[in-house]
């Protein structure tokens, strides 16, 4: 079984640029997550989707950050416009149901600004 | 946002000895996870534990869940090479609620 693919797996762009991160889950799984994990830390959870309803979307930043999920498989999150301090990795993680324990995580994205 | 205080911040141990590593919360939360995470990749389940006191063991890996739900450690029993990498611990009040990790312990072996 395939897992979590994502991608790219690196972008360097210059700051005010926009960039786009996508994410495939794994089949069946309704649950999506993005996290943003900047460097010496754990990963933190930016937005939570059942299905193609964003249900915890508490600390994404809006002003810049948004996401979709419009047929409840695929996800894309977005930046724009890239700030420096954007610099981080971008990890989706999907699951069957909300219980951590069946949470899978892809490899991530990697996002360079200059 | 919260995050977990997880200890020590890094490891340098010989290949074959024992390790151990926890992490502490000022709230209590009702499953505590163990995660690893190598270079370039996601963070991979080590172990998952959903009740106080419980002691759950994955090969040479043991994890307890703090009778006072605000604690976990994980130990890592004669430790080889292939355990380099990031441990980061995790809790999660309900299935409702977001993870919430630690910084991570990162373990090297030397051989």
């Amino acid at each position: 079984e395939a897992g979590v693919v994502q991608s790219p797996r690196y972008k360097i762009i210059e700051k005010k640029q926009p960039v786009a991160f996508w994410c495939n889950p794994i089949s069946g799984h309704n649950t999506l997550y993005w996290y943003l994990q900047n460097l010496g830390q754990g990963p933190e959870l930016l937005i939570r989707y059942e299905n193609e309803e964003a249900v915890d979307d508490s600390q994404l930043p809006k002003d810049r950050f948004s996401a979709e999920r419009l047929k409840g498989v695929d996800s894309t999150l977005k930046i724009q416009p890239a700030e420096l301090g954007d610099s981080a990795v971008y990890l989706c993680a999907s699951s069957s149901n909300r219980g951590a324990d069946t949470q899978y995580f892809g490899p991530g994205t990697r996002l360079t600004v200059l | 946002g919260q995050q977990l205080n997880q200890s020590p911040q890094s490891m340098f141990i010989q290949e074959g000895e024992d390790v151990s590593m926890n992490c502490t919360s000022s709230s209590i939360f009702n499953t505590w996870l163990w995660y690893k995470q190598d270079p370039g990749e996601g963070p991979v389940l080590l172990i998952a534990l959903y009740k106080a006191g419980e002691l759950t063991s994955n090969g040479r890996l043991t994890a307890q869940f703090g009778i006072t739900r605000k604690d976990s450690f994980l130990n890592i029993s004669a430790s080889i090479p292939s355990d380099v990498g990031i441990y980061f611990c995790a809790g999660q009040l309900s299935g409702n609620t977001p993870l919430v990790f630690g910084k991570g312990t990162r373990l090297s072996v030397i051989a």
